[in-house]
């Protein structure tokens, strides 16, 4: 089966501009995450979807980034404006999501986007 | 505040010999513990997978153990090999479909 896919691999932005990435996860896949995974660190929960909605968006810091997935399928995640520290990695992963029987705590995580604010 | 907690950032073995990676965890409502591995560049890759109503799991070379008392997993692999040189994470969820909490990783070198 294709694997989780990511767009941009990288993306170079000024502090106070915004950034968007897109995430389109493994067919038949019901639940969604985005991740930040800082140098150094591991990855920190930012949203959780199931199917097109949110299941746990509590770390999330709202007043500059959004995400959706529309149609219970792809997701965008957006950070506008962009500060210093939210220069990460940002994981898209998708799982079968609760309910299924087998497989559903485990996550296929995409190959990320880099995103470096200057 | 870290439920997941990898306290050795860096390990180095030699190659044919065991390797051994440690994880401790705060949360006893966690119930669901895995194993990911990363290679730079590249998003983490899922490894193996423990229960809480088991306290070993193997997988070829790959040996999960879990503590629930200690509230303490380790994972084993034996022989090492170069090519298992990466990060790896530790995660753990409450509850089937439930995100996981990742620890900060071990880096894992193994040396011909």
């Amino acid at each position: 089966e294709a694997g989780v896919a990511q767009s941009p691999r990288y993306k170079i932005i000024e502090k106070r501009q915004s950034v968007a990435f897109w995430c389109n996860p493994i067919s038949g896949h019901a639940t969604l995450y985005w991740y930040q995974q800082i140098l150094g660190q591991g990855p920190k929960l930012l949203i959780q979807f199931q199917n097109n909605g949110v299941v746990d968006d509590s770390q999330l810091p709202k007043d500059r980034f959004s995400a959706e997935r529309l149609k219970g399928v792809d997701s965008t995640l957006k950070i506008q404006p962009a500060k210093l520290e939210d220069s990460a990695v940002y994981l898209c992963a998708s799982s079968r999501g609760q309910g299924a029987l087998t497989g559903a705590n485990v996550l296929t995580f995409g190959a990320g986007s880099r995103l470096t604010v200057l | 505040d870290q439920q997941v907690k990898q306290n050795s950032p860096s390990l180095s073995v030699q190659e044919g010999r065991i390797s051994i990676l440690n994880c401790d965890y705060t949360n006893s409502m966690f119930d669901y513990f895995l194993w990911y591995k990363k290679y730079p560049a590249e998003g983490p890759t899922f490894l193996i997978s423990i229960s809480s109503i088991k306290d070993k799991n193997e997988d070829g070379r790959f040996t999960v153990f879990l503590n629930k008392s200690a509230k303490h997993l380790s994972l084993h692999i034996v022989p090492s090999q170069p090519g298992d040189s990466a990060v790896y994470f530790c995660a753990a969820s409450a509850g089937s479909g439930y995100a996981l909490n990742f620890g900060k990783g071990t880096s894992l070198l193994v040396t011909p």
